[in-house]
């Protein structure tokens, strides 16, 4: 019973360069949720989605970053021409439908990004 | 705003010492606790959480922790760690029916063996 994947674990990109963070929930998850943890921060909430829908984006930078999570295949977070404050982990959490941090909130390892 | 202070960013413990983490959060109304763990390389992993009742809760891994609400506290504890205790540890909480959780910014806890 695969847990939350995330992949790439670690991305190493240039500046202006676009970063493409792959999230697939656990089987039976059909809600999506991404944090981002800055260097000695704790983790932040960016954005909730659920197939084909975004919930909540109130966490969302305004320029450059996009989530989608299409019908088929795994959830993305986009960030289009990085910068160093981009470095950061990045983890997507998912749940069933009736779920959420009370119940079957489950987080994948994260994606490392270093922008250089 | 909502936030949650861990005070403590580095504790340091020989084995067998005991361990409170200070968690502080700031919301006016009814909240869900959580303790998660994040070992070297892995993911976040649920603790320990609080919805409602008995404010003492007992977790995974010999952890517990108390609800004191006239404090707006959720300390963790455990009375005797081991090496394996070694991880970050997060406080975190949810509102109501939120589904985001609301992170501290983590205490790193070496545990020396």
């Amino acid at each position: 019973n695969a847990g939350v994947m995330q992949n790439p674990r670690h991305l190493v990109r240039r500046r202006g360069q676009e970063a493409r963070l792959r999230c697939s929930p656990m089987k039976g998850h059909s809600h999506v949720y991404w944090y981002r943890q800055l260097p000695e921060e704790g983790l932040k909430f960016m954005v909730y989605l659920q197939k084909e829908n975004i919930i909540d984006e109130s966490g969302m930078p305004k320029e450059r970053f996009s989530a989608e999570f299409p019908k088929e295949g795994p959830s993305i977070l986009r960030i289009q021409q990085v910068v160093r404050g981009d470095s950061a982990a990045y983890f997507c959490a998912s749940s069933p439908p009736e779920g959420g941090p009370n119940y079957g909130y489950t987080f994948g390892s994260g994606t490392r990004l270093t922008v250089v | 705003a909502q936030s949650v202070s861990q005070h403590n960013h580095h504790v340091i413990l020989s084995e067998a010492a005991s361990l409170e983490l200070g968690c502080n959060y700031s919301y006016g109304g009814t909240v869900n606790l959580f303790w998660y763990v994040q070992y070297p390389g892995q993911h976040l992993q649920l603790l320990l959480k609080y919805f409602s009742g008995d404010p003492l809760v007992k977790g995974i891994k010999g952890f517990e922790a108390e609800f004191i609400k006239s404090k707006f506290s959720f300390n963790l504890r455990k009375p005797s760690v081991q090496w394996s205790d070694t991880a970050e540890y997060f406080c975190a909480f949810s509102s109501g029916s939120a589904r985001q959780l609301t992170f501290g910014s983590g205490t790193q806890l070496t545990v020396l063996p």
